[in-house]
């Protein structure tokens, strides 16, 4: 399997259940991330993990929690979500190194969440 | 707080016609500026990366430039084919990618 792929596709969840969303990429990159959809806003970067390491948290609520363990996988656990947290939630990595196409970065499919 | 802005928000165009949308950001701390398509149902693919001010990308039919100065992108799509629908988006930054809305593009046969 190639590119980047991302599970489930589809999640419900209630506001009191604790669920996680996983991402793998079999691209060798060295940065990944996870990015928010809702309907009518621009996608919003949520956080950033290079080479393992968190380096961006972009002001999210601590009822998301992402987990890097290694630089292939990329999961965000979640806990207690409220009903505006439903959204597209997409993860990407880039391979980061010189020059300005090692900062594309390549998307999965995403995860279509739905807190009830 | 970085403001990436696209217009239009939307086009429909016929086969054939080609077209051009716009993205505008703050011409200060500029790093680079990400084009990507976004099919329905599929995971938004790169088009461009561009850093250098009148830097020019092309690939196939579609082509963007860059004025960093004066803090404007454009992507222009030649012929349009049906297969072009999609929402393009672009983005500022590095790795740190603050993005735009997107502009919606639906071409008819």
């Amino acid at each position: 399997e190639t590119g980047v792929t991302q599970t489930p596709r589809h999640l419900v969840m209630g506001m009191t259940n604790k669920k996680s969303l996983k991402c793998e990429q079999h691209l060798g990159h060295n940065a990944m991330y996870w990015y928010k959809q809702s309907a009518k806003k621009p996608l919003e970067l949520m956080f950033v993990y290079n080479f393992k390491e968190q380096t961006e948290n972009n002001s999210v609520p601590s009822r998301f929690s992402p987990e890097c363990p290694n630089s292939s996988h990329l999961f965000l656990h979640l806990h207690t979500l409220q009903p505006e947290d439903s959204a597209l939630y997409l993860c990407a990595s880039s391979p980061l190194g010189k020059g300005a196409s090692s900062y594309e970065q390549y998307f999965g499919p995403g995860t279509r969440l739905t807190v009830t | 707080i970085l403001n990436v802005e696209q217009s239009p928000q939307s086009l429909h165009v016929q086969e054939g016609d080609s077209t051009n949308f716009t993205c505008s950001f703050p011409s200060s701390n500029f790093y680079a500026l990400h084009w990507y398509r976004w099919e329905t149902a599929k995971s938004p693919e790169a088009l461009f990366v561009m850093t250098l001010n009148g830097d020019e990308k092309k690939k196939g039919r579609i082509s963007a430039t860059l004025n960093t100065k004066e803090g404007y992108s454009y992507l222009y799509i030649k012929g349009s084919q049906p297969e072009d629908s999609a929402t393009y988006l672009c983005a500022l930054g590095y790795s740190t990618l603050t993005f735009g809305k997107g502009t919606m593009l639906l071409v008819s046969p």
